[in-house]
């Protein structure tokens, strides 16, 4: 069974930093792109940021430009996002997400960001 | 950025019913390679949200046949033959033909 689990959420303050991983099972890292979605609460969903297969291409939205970096780790089975410079509008239920066909077939259950003063 | 408009943005519907909901880009979603990637997702209350149709058209794996996609360019449509009750819950159209991805504001599906 394909598997996405996201860990490394938690209630910071503005201005600090946290790192997200998402642990995959079920298919071979290494064949997938992956992004980050979030959704603040009770609001709509979007896009965070895309790495490719072997992390060459990373690409992010601009609101996370030069505060956020995506990685992956494909012997290990992980992707990661540091996030750093947290603001309040950050805050959101953060999904590790497969690519599939330029759209996304598979989602972890979300890890939770909370940042405020 | 593209923005994805969708409408209604709330549809309640009888059970057995067939519902609708539409989707419009600010710009045609035809990437250089010739495809079409506008795709739907549905977000059960709690849930994380799940593909149901890809490329426009294309049913996702394990989804029912009741859902159906078409569409071309910047318009798009979402159809539910007949609505039944796990069908509740906020739907979403998302391009990917352009980085970086965006959604639509959500449809929220319920039952009258």
């Amino acid at each position: 069974e394909v598997q996405l689990v996201e860990s490394g959420g938690g209630f910071v303050q503005p201005g600090e930093s946290l790192t997200l991983s998402c642990a995959v099972s079920g298919f071979t890292l290494s064949s997938a792109w992956m992004n980050w979605v979030r959704q603040a609460p009770g609001k709509g969903l979007v896009w965070v940021s895309r790495i490719d297969n072997d992390g060459r291409n990373r690409i992010y939205a601009d609101f996370v430009k030069g505060r956020f970096t995506i990685s992956r780790d494909n012997a290990r089975n992980n992707v990661y996002l540091q996030m750093n410079n947290l603001r309040v509008e950050d805050t959101a239920l953060y999904y590790c997400v497969r690519d599939w066909w330029y759209s996304t077939d598979t989602w972890g259950q979300g890890t939770m960001v909370t940042v405020s003063s | 950025d593209i923005v994805m408009t969708q409408t209604p943005l709330s549809s309640p519907v009888t059970l057995g019913q067939p519902a609708s909901i539409s989707c419009r880009s600010s710009q045609s979603l035809v990437h250089s390679d010739g495809n079409t990637y506008l795709s739907w997702l549905q977000q059960r209350p709690g849930q994380p949200p799940r593909l149901l149709i890809y490329k426009i058209s294309k049913v996702f794996s394990g989804v029912p046949d009741r859902f159906s996609g078409s569409g071309a360019g910047t318009d798009f449509t979402l159809k539910i033959s007949r609505v039944e009750a796990e069908d509740v819950g906020v739907y979403y159209c998302m391009q990917g033909t352009q980085v970086p991805y965006t959604f639509g504001q959500g449809t929220k599906l319920e039952i009258k």
